[in-house]
């Protein structure tokens, strides 16, 4: 069984410019969610899709949007990159959200 | 007020000892309640849900209170292996759809 994993692991990205990130759902999770975690902080509820579909949004701007993908992969779009974008990004997948998530290991954006 | 609040920390705990700590959680329709661990640098790893009529795994034990509305962890017996931070994490639907909001972390530091 296969976990989650999220590419890439680092990126160096400029203030203006736009990223996007990937996630591959553990095997059998249908529910993949985004975190945005800062230095010292709890991590923080970007969104979350079901079945290709956003199903919960938390306080973050429209430039901050997603995809699901059939087999359950995902993607998350940031455009117009400020400097306080900069944290560590976690992607989680579930099959029933009441056993849990399991986090992929992230990855570390860099905006300067 | 945060919708999910830990106290920060750190506590230090000498090996062997007993630590429990709270969180506290403001939506009353919240559904499903966990603690996840997180080791520096690492990603979240889920400890154990938590139930109503409370439950054990080994060393550790949970409790949920939904009417005054805080969830404890207790740590019996700690290892120096137990040092980390330990999220507390509340699954629950508000109006942008279901949500998972995770407090701020509790540090532990396990001393011989």
């Amino acid at each position: 069984e296969t976990g989650v994993t999220q590419s890439p692991t680092h990126l160096i990205k400029t203030r203006g410019q736009q990223v996007t990130l990937r996630c591959s759902s553990q095997s059998g999770h249908n529910t993949v969610s985004w975190y945005q975690q800062a230095l010292g902080q709890g991590p923080q509820f970007i969104f979350q899709y079901y079945r290709e579909e956003e199903n919960g949004r938390g306080n973050f701007p429209p430039r901050f949007s997603g995809l699901q993908f059939p087999n359950y992969s995902s993607e998350l779009n940031v455009n117009a990159l400020e400097l306080d974008d900069s944290a560590l990004y976690l992607c989680a997948s579930t099959g029933q959200q009441n056993y849990g998530y399991t986090f992929g290991s992230g990855t570390r954006l860099t905006v300067v | 007020r945060k919708e999910v609040e830990q106290d920060p920390g750190p506590f230090n705990v000498p090996e062997g000892a007993t630590v429990a700590f709270n969180c506290t959680y403001s939506n009353s329709a919240s559904q499903s309640f966990f603690w996840y661990r997180q080791d520096c640098r690492k990603e979240p790893k889920l400890l154990m849900s938590v139930y109503s009529s409370g439950n054990e795994d080994g060393r550790f034990t949970a409790q949920l209170n939904r009417a005054s509305q805080y969830i404890s962890l207790l740590i019996r017996d700690s290892k120096l292996s137990d040092s980390a931070t330990y999220l507390c994490v509340v699954n629950g639907e508000g109006a942008a759809g279901n949500k998972l909001t995770f407090g701020g972390g509790t540090r532990v530091l396990v001393k011989p």
